[in-house]
């Protein structure tokens, strides 16, 4: 079985430009999640997906951030404009019923210079 | 809102030494307790789990045991090998509450000395 997919694995730009990020779940996990990851800390939830409706986006920056998951499968996470506090790993993971273990991709590294 | 806590890294350990992590959360209703392991350079992995009081989750020699009368999911190995090496999560998640998702503590780094 194919595992959670993300992509790029590395972005490096510069601050007030966009960014967007890819993922690919397991085949038929109906709940996706986005987290961001600061170094040194443990991640934290940035939206929830149950198919193609959000669930819960409430520590989602909404002025910069945004996400999308038009068909109930893959996932953008788009960030425009970028700021230097932004940089962090990127951690997309999926679960079949959103009430069960969570399978994380290996994660996006931004860095904002 | 639900927390958690764990034990402040780094830890050094010998090989073969005895290992304990501690974590306690806060959270309302009878949360779903998960230790997840990040090998360096790698994504995240559930380790272990427990979904009810005093389950006893276990994986890889090692183990944890959740305790509803100290919310509490100590992470315990009767002896590391270098390739334990890695950082530790806690997470509780209260399906009930905030749909299924997991709050991660800071993280606990273990470094393992041959």
């Amino acid at each position: 079985e194919a595992g959670v997919a993300q992509s790029p694995r590395y972005k490096i730009i510069e601050k007030r430009q966009s960014v967007a990020f890819w993922c690919n779940p397991i085949s038929g996990h109906a709940t996706l999640y986005w987290y961001q990851q600061i170094l040194g800390q443990g991640p934290k939830l940035l939206i929830q997906f149950q198919n193609n409706g959000v669930v819960d986006d409430s520590q989602l920056p909404k002025d910069r951030f945004s996400a999308e998951r038009l068909k109930g499968v893959d996932s953008t996470l788009k960030i425009q404009p970028a700021k230097l506090e932004d940089s962090a790993v990127y951690l997309c993971a999926s679960s079949s019923t959103g009430a069960d273990e969570q399978y994380f991709g290996p994660g996006t590294r931004l860095t904002v210079t | 809102g639900d927390s958690v806590t764990q034990m402040e890294g780094p830890v050094t350990l010998s090989e073969e030494a005895f290992l304990t992590i501690n974590c306690t959360y806060t959270a309302t209703g009878y949360p779903s307790l998960f230790w997840y392991v990040q090998y360096p350079g790698e994504g995240l992995q559930l380790l272990l789990k427990a979904t009810k009081a005093d389950d006893k989750g276990s994986n890889k020699g090692f183990e944890a045991t959740y305790r509803k009368e100290t919310t509490s999911f100590h992470l315990e190995k009767g002896s590391v090998q270098v390739s334990d090496s890695a950082v530790y999560f806690c997470a509780p998640a209260n399906y009930g509450g905030s749909q299924g998702n997991l709050i991660f503590g800071k993280g606990t780094k273990l470094s393992v000395k041959p």
